[in-house]
């Protein structure tokens, strides 16, 4: 069965960065991140193959790098400048078949 | 910039039936555009139903079906039961980027 598990801090100061990392199975997949910030709806980040290959949401490209680790079989986002409008319910996804939980993050001084 | 457009909300009655869509402002959606749907009720994560216009998961009830529909993605649920009110969000694909639609929030009444 296939499960992915988030982790990363909760909280981010402002014009820091976020970094989160997401636990996956091997394989020819795909890994998406996906944020949906409090009472609103789902924002496709950015993905990466197994490969390494990615593609991100145009208007994140400047802020955000997504990789993946296969030694540790970790897929990690990272996304710097932020502001308040990024706190959202951070998702890993897989083929956007299977998805982890969700992580919190705040951005907040 | 690229909007997928979803209907706000829909309400339909125990037992019946509802379609749900999903439009592109550059035009007709196609299988090109690999058409997903899913599923997120309160506080959970969403929840994979279709992929590639018309496929089912191994979970997806045979209720949900995927089709296409007048140059939209169309999401039908047939023998609505109480346990579908949900919100509902397409997600298409524009070659290296995927763009979700606003989300539609069904009420079973």
């Amino acid at each position: 069965q296939v499960q992915l598990q988030e982790s990363g801090p909760g909280l981010v100061k402002p014009s820091g960065t976020l970094s989160l990392t997401c636990a996956v199975s091997g394989g020819s997949n795909w890994w998406s991140w996906v944020r949906q910030p409090p009472g609103k709806g789902l924002e496709w980040v950015g993905e990466i193959s197994h490969s390494g290959g990615t593609n991100y949401n145009p208007s994140l490209k400047s802020r955000v790098t997504i990789s993946i680790d296969k030694s540790k079989n970790q897929v990690s986002l990272r996304l710097n400048s932020m502001t308040a409008a990024d706190t959202a319910i951070y998702y890993c996804a897989m083929n956007f078949g299977y998805w982890a939980q969700g992580a919190l993050v705040t951005v907040s001084s | 910039q690229t909007v997928v457009t979803q209907e706000p909300s829909l309400t339909v009655s125990p037992g019946g039936t509802v379609t749900l869509t999903c439009a592109s402002n550059t035009g007709a959606v196609t299988s090109g555009f690999s058409p997903n749907w899913f599923q997120q009720k309160p506080g959970q994560a969403p929840r994979a139903l279709i992929y590639g216009t018309s496929s089912r998961y191994s979970w997806t009830p045979a209720r949900f079906s995927g089709s296409l529909l007048g140059g939209r993605a169309a999401l039908t649920l047939s023998g609505v039961q109480p346990e579908d009110e949900a919100e509902y969000y397409c997600l298409l694909s524009y070659g290296t980027a995927w763009v979700f639609g606003g989300g539609t929030k069904l009420t079973v009444l």
